[in-house]
């Protein structure tokens, strides 16, 4: 069965200082991968997504980047984060199939980022 | 572009009664409807999906959903609520045309809370 691990759980992080926060998923082959940010425990928003190693695309400008560097993981970065940069990251995938995604995607279990 | 409405931030329901999380949608070309629970500090847990055929689907813990393409909506259903089904609860649309198949938009999310 497949499974995708999100770590750290929380984090607290000064202002200024870098970010990287992993993503992992096993038991599939050549997943779509997401990052979302969920602020104030409402809506989410696609910050990234993937469809391949080395093929990130980005949905809103931000303090923000994201890599692909094995087909099953997916990592967000930032150089110096913000205050704004706080809330819950979601990482996810779904299954590809034939160059499009019409599936469900899973989610990990999240990371709360509080920037202090 | 595709776009997800969910009208009511939050809905009380006694338990044993039915109960109605609502969500409409708007896509380019054909929807891929998709319907999440979240519990706090938690990632989303997939409920059920409408990718095609029957208007009627049914997912995990008694849920279901109604595909209305005229009125251009998904409403979550649950014939009688349990305490435990409180939670935060999204629904999200794929479009099936160009680009829009990688991206998995979410509404705002609903608040249900049974009350005993």
């Amino acid at each position: 069965s497949q499974t995708i691990h999100q770590w750290p759980a929380t984090l607290v992080q000064p202002v200024g200082s870098p970010l990287s926060l992993e993503c992992t998923v096993e038991g599939t082959s050549n997943p779509n991968l997401y990052w979302y940010r969920q602020a104030a425990g409402r809506g989410l928003q696609l910050l990234f997504y993937s469809v391949g190693i080395g093929q990130i695309s980005s949905e809103v400008p931000q303090n923000l980047s994201a890599s692909r560097p094995q087909d099953r993981q997916f990592i967000l970065s930032s150089k110096k984060l913000l205050l704004s940069d706080s809330g819950f990251y979601l990482c996810a995938w779904s299954v590809r199939t034939g160059g499009q995604s019409f599936g469900e995607a899973f989610f990990g279990q999240g990371t709360r980022l509080t920037v202090v | 572009a595709q776009s997800v409405a969910q009208p009511e931030d939050q809905v009380n329901v006694a338990e044993g009664n039915p109960l109605t999380v609502k969500c409409t949608y708007s896509v380019s070309g054909n929807p891929y409807l998709f319907w999440y629970v979240q519990y706090p500090n938690r990632g989303l847990q997939f409920l059920l999906k409408y990718i095609t055929g029957d208007n009627l689907v049914k997912g995990s813990y008694g849920f279901e959903a109604e595909f209305n393409k005229s009125q251009t909506s998904f409403h979550l259903k649950k014939p009688s609520a349990l305490v435990s089904d409180s939670a935060l609860y999204f629904c999200a649309v794929r479009d099936d045309s160009g680009a829009g198949s990688y991206q998995l938009t979410f509404g705002k999310g609903t608040k249900l809370s049974v009350i005993p």
